[in-house]
């Protein structure tokens, strides 16, 4: 069975910090891993990676893939109160084209 | 706004009871999933529809069911409904079949007493 699995469950941080969030995943035949942003209700999309070793970038937000090892990382740079939100890391794998979700990371920041 | 809209927005309903929720895809997508959000299980893929086809099938309850019409709309259907079916229900839509970016719909609150 597909498994993803995200640390921290939780994080709270200062405006203006750096953060990295984390995710592992056991899957078969592993097409491609996307993050998303979940505020009040809908998950919102950040970033798609198939490819190991390429970093996507949006603005303050960044990502990699890491495909021999199984994980990827989403960062964020100088954080405002505005990116207080779960984020979702989810894969695509084998034949199915269903996102299996980890539990998210769910992200404060302060003042 | 990811151009995905669900309605309704909320549905209050007692045990036993059936309820459809609806659907509909951004503009020139052919794929629909349904996923299930609760607190305890996160986020379920419940079942992907392609140009009208049942494509996938992920932990859908045979009470639970689905389909997607002509005009590409798509309508999950809850019945004999149990308190532990209270929960988020996404609709999320992509241009094809797999593997690329899915945008998820506002959702639909079912809360069932």
């Amino acid at each position: 069975e597909d498994k993803v699995v995200q640390s921290p469950l939780s994080l709270v941080v200062h405006e203006g910090d750096t953060v990295t969030l984390n995710c592992s995943y056991e899957v078969t035949n592993f097409r491609s891993l996307l993050w998303y942003k979940q505020e009040k209700k809908a998950p919102t999309f950040l970033f798609m990676l198939t490819s190991s070793g390429i970093e996507k970038k949006s603005g303050r937000l960044s990502s990699i893939l890491d495909k021999k090892e199984l994980f990827s990382i989403l960062n964020i740079t100088a954080t405002q109160t505005g990116d207080s939100a779960v984020y979702l890391c989810a894969v695509v794998a084998g034949t199915a084209s269903k996102l299996t979700f980890g539990t998210g990371t769910r992200l404060q920041v302060t003042l | 706004d990811s151009g995905v809209t669900q309605t309704p927005k909320h549905l209050i309903t007692a045990t036993g009871q059936r309820v459809t929720l609806r659907c509909s895809p951004r503009s020139g997508d052919l794929s629909v999933y349904w996923y299930q959000q609760s607190l305890d299980q996160g986020l379920q893929f419940l079942i992907q529809y392609y140009n009208g086809e049942e494509r996938a099938k992920g932990n859908i309850l045979e009470r639970f069911s689905a389909q997607q019409f002509p005009d590409l709309h798509s309508e999950l259907n809850l019945s004999s409904l149990e308190l532990g079916d209270s929960a988020l229900y996404f609709c999320a839509s992509s241009v094809l079949v797999g593997g690329e970016t899915q945008y998820f719909g506002p959702g639909t609150r079912l809360l069932v007493l």
